[in-house]
This record gives C-alpha cells, structure tokens and sequence, in this order.
C-alpha cells in the first residue's frame, strides 16, 4: 500500500530552527517533495529531492534518505510568515502517471 | 505569467444538485491532474489529463464524478448528483513534463455540500 506519515502539528519559536519529518511506504518513487500551504491558497513547492542527500534554498533545506523511506525539511531563522501547512508528497514513476502522493501534512505554528 | 486558476472558489450546493468546477492549466502545459481534500485527511490524486486524453481515472470516487478536457485547455469536474461526502476542497495542478520537479497547484475549488 502507500503510505506517508507525518507529524500533524507542530509549534516553534520565532528565529528558531524547525524540523519537519516524513517517512514513506509506496509502491513506487519518482522523487519526493515539499510543498508549503497558507489557509485558502494554493500549495507552493519548497523543494524536490529525488537522489539521497541535503537540497539546500535559503532558509529551507531538505533531505532524503531512500535506503529508509525518510525526508525531512529544516527551516531556519523562523519567521512569523512561516506558519502554514507543509505537505510532503512522493511521485509516482512516469509510468505511472506521476501523481503525487500526500501526506496529512504538518501544520507548524510560529509564536513570537 | 499567469498560474493554475480554478473557478469557483468556493461552492455551496444542495445535496442532489450538479456542481461543475473548472480549471484553467498554465498555458503550454501538458498534464492536469485534478486532486482533492476532504475534511481531517491527506489530498487524494483524482485523475490525470494529457492534453485531452485521461492517462489515469483511477482516483475518481465514483461515477458521479466526470472530468473533461475538450482542445487540451481547460478541464471540468462535474458532480451530479452531489453527495455530502463530497464535500472538500478541489485542487487542479499542471506540469510540462512528467519529470518535471515542480508541479503548480491552483488555489482549490472549497465545495460544501448541505
């Protein structure tokens, strides 16, 4: 089956840094992402890992292990603006269409 | 350049009424895919579109649910009759290829069925 876990909240300081986990369970693997969601928006992409190792962009990093079916995104120097939902979602092969597969998300509050 | 815009934004039906939700892909791109949240749980892949061509249905609850794609523009989602299960919210993405590392979501269609 598949199958995405990730925490459902998190809460952090502002300036701090956070650590967002996700493992996964699929069937197949054409890459994992991250998105991030604000209430009633679209889900932006943050960042995409499709080989083992640290994505670093600005203040948002991600890593992927494949041998463990783990990822993670890191944010640094939160700011107010960084609460929201983040997503992370793998892509099934081409062969199978690429649709994305998601997590329940996590939603990280950022307090003063 | 514009995104992924998705009409309407919000919808408040009647239970056995027909509501239709468009989505407008970003221009040039290939592959709509149509994706949906309900209330407490993770988005949930509907269908895929290439150009006018369904790739991939297997997402689609039910046969209440049709999808079109007429030229390979612009796509509809169709519910009829809704069900109050159907209530979440419609999301519409687009991509040029399928390996391509991002995927643009639309702000989502809420639908609340009453």
């Amino acid at each position: 089956g598949q199958n995405i876990d990730q925490p459902t909240e998190m809460t952090a300081t502002e300036g701090a840094i956070v650590q967002i986990n996700c493992t996964y369970q699929t069937s197949g693997f054409n890459g994992l992402f991250w998105y991030q969601q604000h209430a009633g928006e679209a889900p932006t992409f943050l960042s995409y890992n499709v080989l083992d190792g640290l994505e670093e962009k600005g203040r948002f990093s991600s890593f992927l292990s494949r041998s463990k079916g783990y990822s993670y995104l890191l944010l640094k120097e939160l700011q107010m603006k960084d609460s929201a939902s983040y997503l992370c979602a793998v892509r099934d092969p081409p062969s199978n269409t690429g649709k994305l597969i998601f997590g329940q998300g996590t939603t990280l509050q950022v307090k003063p | 350049e514009a995104g992924v815009t998705q009409f309407p934004s919000h919808s408040v039906i009647e239970k056995g009424q027909t509501v239709t939700l468009r989505c407008d892909p970003i221009s040039g791109h290939d592959n709509l895919y149509w994706y949906r949240r309900v209330m407490g749980k993770e988005i949930k892949f509907l269908l895929h579109f290439v150009k006018e061509s369904k790739q991939d249905e297997s997402g689609m609850p039910n046969n209440r649910f049709l999808a079109e794609r007429t030229g390979g523009t612009y796509s509809t989602l169709k519910v009829q009759p809704a069900e109050l299960e159907d209530s979440g919210v419609y999301f519409c993405a687009s991509s040029q290829d399928l390996t391509d590392t991002e995927a643009f979501f639309g702000q989502g269609t809420r639908l609340t069925v009453v």
